[in-house]
Order: structure tokens, then C-alpha cells, then sequence
């Protein structure tokens, strides 16, 4: 059983549409990242949060909006998403954001923008 | 240039064979190295971390070389089940911003 857990693992949403992207985990870990990753391209880094503090924005559209209300919760805002933003949405955490260590991914949410 | 840079495959190889990845990265404040697999419509999951010494788990071997800013992946004895694609990761020293390559898909057939 993996300890980031991803909700919805699919979601298939009009661009008019309103939804978010929930993940949590189990690891006592205090950072927190959203990836996106799209077919054939490399996983791209959207946000990260250390101790709940937005730490990283890496130049996301702002249709898109993550909320971190403690270390063990990371949720991603969709609204007026367009079909491109179809993608594998990755969450992942790591102990601590200074340490350099691996990160552990959660199963991904597979998103469809009709 | 692109921060890591891997060739992207397809590594088709028979079952026993020896295959070699390699991955180079343009940032040569990166710290931290690491190969991910990733199964076909799974999440990426830690194959081995790389460290200056080199390193081995079982048939599979790291190797880093800061000098030329490239690390590499062995794999002996190929499996069936090693088919996956393979992510060389990067790490700089300030923040926890992981940095993947494309990855390298490797098919291994009976």
C-alpha cells in the first residue's frame, strides 16, 4: 500500500467545469509536490510546499491553484482547464525539502479535459 | 540544452542480456542522483540512489561522473519484468526540486 494516496484516480471534466485533486500521506513527511505529466514529455515540477509555505511555483497557469492546509495534505485547484492540460497528475512527498532525498509518488490522478 | 537528457529508446534487448543507460545533466550544482522506473500507466517508484562511489543492488549498477556531468544504469542478466521505462533524476543542492529526464524505455523479450 502506498503511503501518498491520490483522489480521484480518474477524472474526466468540461472546461467550464470546477474540480480539485486531493492527495495525502502517511510518511510524516513535510514537503509536498504536484508533477504533471503529459504523453511523451518528462515530468514537470508545478509546486512545492514545505511545512504548508509555498516554496516553489514553477510558471503554472493560474487555472490552476494548490491549497496545502497542513503537511499531510496537498489538494490542486481546476478551473477552466483547457484539453491540453490532460495529463497524468502526479503528487509526491519527501521528509524534508533541504535534505536531498527521494521522493515518493502517490498513483496519480489520469485527468481529461473534454 | 535541457536540464537532464536521456535517449529516449526503445532499448529492445533478449532476456540475459546486459543493457546500459546513460543520462547527462546540465546543472553541475546537482547534489543528489537517482533512477526511477516507471510502469506502463503507474506512478514513478526509486530504483536505486547514485552516489559518487557507485553503487549496486543486486544486477543493477550506478555509477556517477561529476567530471562529465553523467551518470549511468547497468542492468545484468535482463528480466522480463525489468521492461519499464527508466527516469534519471536530479536534485540540486538548495530545495528538494527534483528534476526528471524523458526516461529511456527498456523492452525485454523472450
Amino acid at each position: 500500500e502506498t503511503g501518498v494516496t491520490q483522489t480521484p484516480r480518474h477524472l474526466v471534466m468540461g472546461m467550464t467545469n470546477k474540480k480539485s485533486l486531493k492527495c495525502e500521506q502517511h510518511l510524516g513527511h513535510n514537503a509536498m509536490y504536484w508533477y504533471k505529466q503529459s504523453a511523451k514529455k518528462p515530468l514537470e515540477l508545478m509546486f512545492v510546499y514545505n511545512f504548508k509555505e509555498q516554496t516553489e511555483n514553477n510558471s503554472v497557469p493560474s487555472r490552476f491553484s494548490p491549497e496545502c492546509p497542513n503537511s499531510s495534505h496537498l489538494f490542486l485547484h481546476l478551473h477552466t482547464l483547457q484539453p491540453e492540460d490532460s495529463a497524468l497528475y502526479l503528487c509526491a512527498s519527501s521528509p524534508d525539502r533541504e535534505l536531498n532525498t527521494e521522493a515518493f509518488f502517490g498513483q496519480g490522478t489520469r485527468l481529461t479535459v473534454v | 540544452r535541457k536540464e537532464v537528457e536521456q535517449d529516449p529508446g526503445p532499448f529492445n534487448v533478449p532476456e540475459g542480456a546486459t543493457v546500459a543507460f546513460n543520462c547527462t545533466y546540465s546543472n553541475s550544482a546537482s547534489q543528489s542522483f537517482f533512477w526511477y522506473r516507471q510502469d506502463c500507466r503507474k506512478e514513478p517508484k526509486l530504483l536505486m540512489s547514485v552516489y559518487s562511489s557507485g553503487n549496486e543492488d543486486g544486477r543493477f549498477t550506478a555509477q556517477l561522473n561529476r567530471a562529465s556531468q553523467y551518470i549511468s544504469l547497468l542492468i545484468r542478466d535482463s528480466k522480463l519484468s525489468d521492461s519499464a521505462t527508466y527516469l534519471c533524476v536530479v536534485n540540486t543542492l538548495y530545495g528538494n526540486k527534483l528534476v526528471f529526464g524523458a526516461g529511456t524505455i527498456l523492452r525485454v523479450k523472450s
